[in-house]
């Protein structure tokens, strides 16, 4: 089974501070996604990438920033927090950039930012 | 562009009962069609996926769709409720070939005893 895990399920942070989400996946994929989840919105797409040390800003990047030193870590990091970044972060992989691929979700980080 | 919408954002069934669920997609090629659930507090999960072939997708958990090229319409469907599948279903259509999903708004589905 494609596992696909992320560092908090829960973080509470303040308005300003720097905050890092981590996504490892276990199955050797290519791609990884970065979304945040909203009410009524669905889910929207902030970063992804391709490749180690490649990005691609998706629908909704500004506030944020994407490191992948590995290729089984994906890192979203918020450079100074703010309420709006409050949301569900979700994780995602797949195996290439084919777009019959599966995605695979982690289970989600939610931020609260006061 | 594209775009995914599903219309209903809530729906409530009751137990037994047949479930559809709408999808209407936007996508000047042949598209790549996913169905996904998340349920409370969980990440999401693959139900099915249509690309090529069949119009009725059977999927996991006794869920199919029918890809409707004609209507641009995706729905999901099963014939008997169970209380478990109360969730938030997604719907979804590959862009390109980048491997991007662009997902509809989703819909909450409560199954009532």
């Amino acid at each position: 089974d494609v596992k696909v895990t992320q560092s908090s399920r829960y973080l509470v942070k303040r308005t300003g501070e720097k905050v890092f989400l981590e996504c490892v996946q276990d199955m050797d994929h290519e791609n990884m996604f970065w979304y945040r989840q909203d009410p009524g919105l669905g889910l929207r797409l902030i970063y992804f990438s391709y490749d180690v040390k490649m990005k691609e800003k998706g629908d909704i990047p500004e506030g944020y920033s994407v490191s992948r030193e590995k290729k089984e870590r994906f890192s979203l990091i918020l450079e100074s927090a703010s309420t709006n970044q409050t949301s569900m972060y979700l994780c995602a992989s797949s195996h290439s950039s084919d777009s019959q691929e599966t995605q695979y979700f982690g289970p989600g980080t939610r931020l609260l930012v006061l | 562009a594209q775009s995914v919408t599903q219309p209903d954002i809530h729906i409530t069934v009751s137990e037994g009962a047949s479930l559809e669920l709408r999808c209407n997609y936007s996508y000047g090629a042949t598209p790549y069609l996913f169905w996904y659930v998340q349920s409370p507090g969980q990440g999401l999960q693959l139900l099915l996926k249509y690309f090529s072939g069949d119009t009725l997708v059977q999927g996991i958990k006794g869920f199919e769709a029918e890809f409707k090229r004609s209507q641009s319409s995706f729905n999901l469907r099963k014939p008997s409720v169970h209380w478990s599948d109360a969730a938030e279903y997604f719907c979804a259509v590959g862009a390109g070939n980048t491997g991007k999903l662009i997902f509809g708004q989703g819909t909450t589905l409560q199954v009532k005893p």
